[in-house]
Parts: C-alpha cells; sequence; structure tokens
C-alpha cells in the first residue's frame, strides 16, 4: 500500500530536549516536504527536499533542521524546542514537486512544554 | 511574497443545502489544488487545476479555476454529513511549483 508514515504520532516534551520526527515514504518519491498546521494558519511549509541530498527552506525554517540521505526519509530535527514550536506537523511527498498530488503522512502531535 | 487567502475561515451548512469557499491569490497561479482534511485527520488530495477558467467536477463537488488564474472555488451541492472537514485550497506560482496553502473553510453540517 502506497504510504507516508511519520513517527511517533504523538510526543510531548520539554524546552530545549533535542527531538526526531521521522518520515518515510513508499513510492519513490523524489520531492517530500515538512508542513506545520497550526489553527486559523493553515499549513506552512518548514522544509522540502526535492531529491537525496537536496533541500531548501520553506516558509518557516527557523527552529528545525532536515537531511534527506536517502530518497524513502525525511527526517525533521528540533535540535533545541521551545513552546512555539507545539504543532501539528505533517510530512508529505510528492512526485515531481508542487504539479503533482501530495501525499500526507498521518501527523504529529508535538507539545513542547 | 504570495499570498492564499480562503474565506470563509468556517461555514455551517444545513444537510442538503449548497455553500461555495473561494480561494485568492495576490498573484497569477500555475496551478491551483485543493485537498480535504477530516477532523482528526491528515490532508487528503481532491483535485488541481491547471488551465485558465477550467471547471472539474466530481460528483456533487464542482471546482473552478479563474479566467486570470488568480482565484478557484469549490461548491458543493446537496452537502451531506460526510462532507464535514476542512478543505484547502493550494497554489504555486514558480517553476519548482512549490505550494502555497490557504488557511482553510472549516465545513461543518447540521442534520
Amino acid at each position: 500500500e502506497a504510504q507516508v508514515t511519520q513517527n511517533p504520532r504523538y510526543l510531548i516534551t520539554v524546552t530545549g530536549k533535542k527531538l526526531t520526527v521521522t518520515c518515510s515514504q513508499n513510492m519513490n518519491h523524489e520531492y517530500m516536504s515538512w508542513y506545520r498546521q497550526d489553527p486559523g494558519l493553515g499549513l506552512r511549509q518548514i522544509y522540502y527536499s526535492m531529491n537525496v541530498e537536496v533541500t531548501d527552506k520553506g516558509d518557516v525554517p527557523e527552529g528545525y533542521k532536515v537531511s534527506r540521505k536517502e530518497k524513502r526519509n525525511f527526517p525533521l530535527i528540533l535540535e533545541s524546542p521551545s513552546p512555539n514550536q507545539t504543532s501539528l506537523y505533517f510530512c508529505a511527498s510528492t512526485r515531481t514537486s508542487g504539479f503533482s498530488e501530495q501525499f500526507f503522512g498521518p501527523g504529529t502531535r508535538l507539545t513542547v512544554l | 511574497g504570495q499570498q492564499v487567502m480562503q474565506i470563509p475561515q468556517y461555514q455551517h451548512v444545513q444537510e442538503g443545502e449548497d455553500f461555495t469557499t473561494y480561494c485568492n491569490s495576490s498573484t497569477t497561479l500555475s496551478n491551483i489544488q485543493w485537498y480535504k482534511q477530516r477532523p482528526g485527520g491528515h490532508p487528503v488530495f481532491l483535485i488541481q487545476l491547471v488551465k485558465s477558467g477550467e471547471v472539474k467536477k466530481q460528483k456533487r463537488l464542482t471546482f473552478q479555476f479563474g479566467e486570470a488564474k488568480k482565484n478557484s472555488s469549490l461548491h458543493i451541492t446537496a452537502t451531506q454529513t460526510t462532507d464535514v472537514g476542512t478543505y484547502f485550497c493550494a497554489g504555486s506560482t514558480d517553476s519548482w511549483g512549490k505550494l502555497q496553502f490557504g488557511a482553510g473553510t472549516q465545513v461543518v453540517v447540521t442534520p
């Protein structure tokens, strides 16, 4: 089954404790993105990757890092989480950038205390 | 920078009624996509529009792309409880097709 998986689905952590949210897709897609969803703001892109070892900043990259060492995986790293990073995070993959259907993962609800 | 605005933010609909949600961009779009997110779920792709003036239908859903490619609409006829959720539009302007999402229209259906 074609899918995007994310782990963990729920996470409560404390300020400053480094964390990683994993994302994996099995569709051999080149393009992957991370979004955060906040009430009234919709989905805002954090980072995206056009292929292995090719990443770029989205609209709200501050406080986040990503890596793309393999085509299927695109982890999101919060080196020093802060309460304003409390949000619902979605990973998405698509065959070719914004001109193809985006497949979203189930989401990770992060709370930073 | 590019901004994609959606109105209304909330829509309460009586079951059986029609409603429309609108998406407006400050710049000309290359394409526009629509997604639906059920409560507690993730966004799911509905459709993509590329051509000026394009109209596409999916059963009770009608999608339009404006002539100037700066606006789009989603019209739902005879709303059902299964239509509950948040509808997002997303447009791109650059060659990479980077999508800019609107804030979404949250639809609540009253039986």
